[in-house]
């Protein structure tokens, strides 16, 4: 099945700078990559997917890049904000299911 | 925006007993889920189901728990002799194709077992 690491596990970034989070997959043949923001003791929530046929995809502040020769992913977060302090979860989709990293605590400091 | 829902957003136990969590997928959805995340780790898949039978489960998912869909709206989740080791958040989840599409997920039902 698949296998996804993710990097770091913990970030402290000051407010207005950026944050990246990396993440690898060993599955060859999977095409769907979301990343997902929970805050404490919510649900998960999609913030931006990319489908294996794209590079980059940017919404507003956010933008994910793939690299499927070197099978990792990334999320990059611009002009960081209070609100982004949350933790983040990429995903791999395997055959049907998503399967997803160890995930990465955000803490923006002020 | 639609929702998953899920109830009841909290449940207590004692060890033994058998549980059944609730889900309401999204009405045009045809794939559902299952995941659990114990506090402090990774969301962990479970239990996929489509066309009312299991499609994929994880090593996870043994004897001790089953799906079903007992009705057009409702997909529940029944752990039959419950352990310690299952207390955890379980996220109910659905989307209308099983691949390359936004995974809906619930609010959570946060069971633990005493």
């Amino acid at each position: 099945g698949e296998n996804v690491e993710q990097h770091p596990s913990t970030l402290s970034v000051q407010e207005g700078d950026s944050a990246v989070i990396k993440c690898t997959y060993s599955d060859s043949a999977s095409n769907y990559f979301p990343w997902y923001k929970q805050e404490l003791g919510k649900r998960p929530q999609l913030i931006i997917d990319i489908r294996s046929n794209v590079g980059e995809k940017k919404d507003q502040r956010i933008a994910v890049t793939l690299n499927k020769t070197a099978k990792h992913f990334s999320l990059h977060i611009t002009e960081t904000q209070p609100e982004d302090s949350a933790v983040y979860f990429c995903a791999a989709e395997d055959d049907y299911k998503l399967s997803f990293g160890a995930g990465t605590t955000v803490t923006v400091r002020a | 925006e639609p929702e998953v829902t899920q109830t009841p957003s909290h449940q207590v136990t004692q060890m033994g007993q058998e549980v059944i969590l609730r889900c309401v997928p999204i009405s045009n959805h045809l794939y559902f889920y299952w995941y659990r995340q114990i506090l402090g780790q990774k969301v962990e898949f479970l239990v996929s189901f489509y066309n009312n039978e299991i499609s994929e489960k994880s090593e996870i998912f043994d004897d001790q728990f089953s799906v079903e869909r007992p009705d057009g709206s409702n997909f529940t989740l029944k752990i039959r002799s419950t352990k310690l080791e299952d207390s955890a958040m379980y996220f109910c989840a659905s989307r209308t194709r099983g691949r390359g599409e936004k995974l809906f997920f619930g609010s959570g039902t946060q069971l633990s077992v005493l």
